[in-house]
């Protein structure tokens, strides 16, 4: 039962252009979403996380977007990197429940 | 300051042999947590442990057992391996009690043939 779903496995963006990476949940009750990041061979990295009392959460070029109506979120990157190319998990959480829920990954090719 | 190590970084193995996997979790943490990857899927939660005890299990079968030891380093251990056990397995480790900004390993990739 994928609770946590993105549904585009794949993005390609011009170098400075905006990234806009977008994920759908099922379960009312997650009230934390994240953010990683993986690079191949290497672990997923925290980025950037929303909590479901806020409907934005900025940090430098990262933004995540919060629509709890929709049951969905969205992270922008703005501007892209090279650096940027990678796999990006959403996952969701839930109050005193202590695993995440991923969705499948959305890998993002930034093209110089 | 190391973050979380696993080892082995890869390893092979034949139906039915048993596997463990090792995890030493980032300095300052006590919380572990496993996850399996298979491919082209997000990582899917195992169990976590904490105070050297399983807090939480996800829906795996009773093959995949674990252990936490005083250090908070843990193991995975998974017995008579199938075929589509075949996946990254990742280990993470969180702040004291817990809390959803996990750090993970690189993972171990095991392949059963």
């Amino acid at each position: 039962d994928q609770q946590v779903k993105q549904n585009s496995p794949s993005l390609s963006v011009q170098e400075g252009r905006i990234s806009i990476l977008n994920c759908d949940y099922t379960n009312s009750m997650f009230d934390y979403f994240l953010w990683y990041k993986k690079y191949p061979a290497e672990g997923p990295t925290f980025l950037i996380s929303i909590s479901s009392i806020k409907d934005k959460n900025e940090d430098g070029r990262f933004t995540v977007f919060l629509n709890k109506s929709a049951k969905h979120l969205s992270l922008h990157i703005v501007p892209s990197q090279p650096g940027d190319s990678a796999v990006y998990f959403c996952a969701a959480s839930r109050y005193n429940d202590y695993k995440l829920s991923f969705g499948a990954g959305t890998t993002v090719t930034v093209r110089a | 300051d190391a973050g979380v190590t696993q080892s082995p970084t890869h390893l092979i193995k034949t139906r039915g042999q048993q596997v463990t996997l090792r995890c030493s979790p980032k300095s300052g943490h006590d919380t572990v947590s496993w996850y399996q990857q298979a491919l082209g899927q997000g990582p899917q939660f195992i169990f976590q442990y904490y105070e050297e005890e399983e807090r939480q299990r996800g829906n795996f079968p009773d093959r995949f057992s674990g252990h936490q030891f005083p250090n908070y380093s843990s193991e995975l251990n998974v017995n008579a391996l199938l075929l589509g056990d075949s996946a990254l397995y990742l280990c993470a480790s969180s702040l004291p009690g817990g809390d959803e900004k996990l750090f993970f390993g690189s993972g171990t990739q095991l392949s059963v043939l």
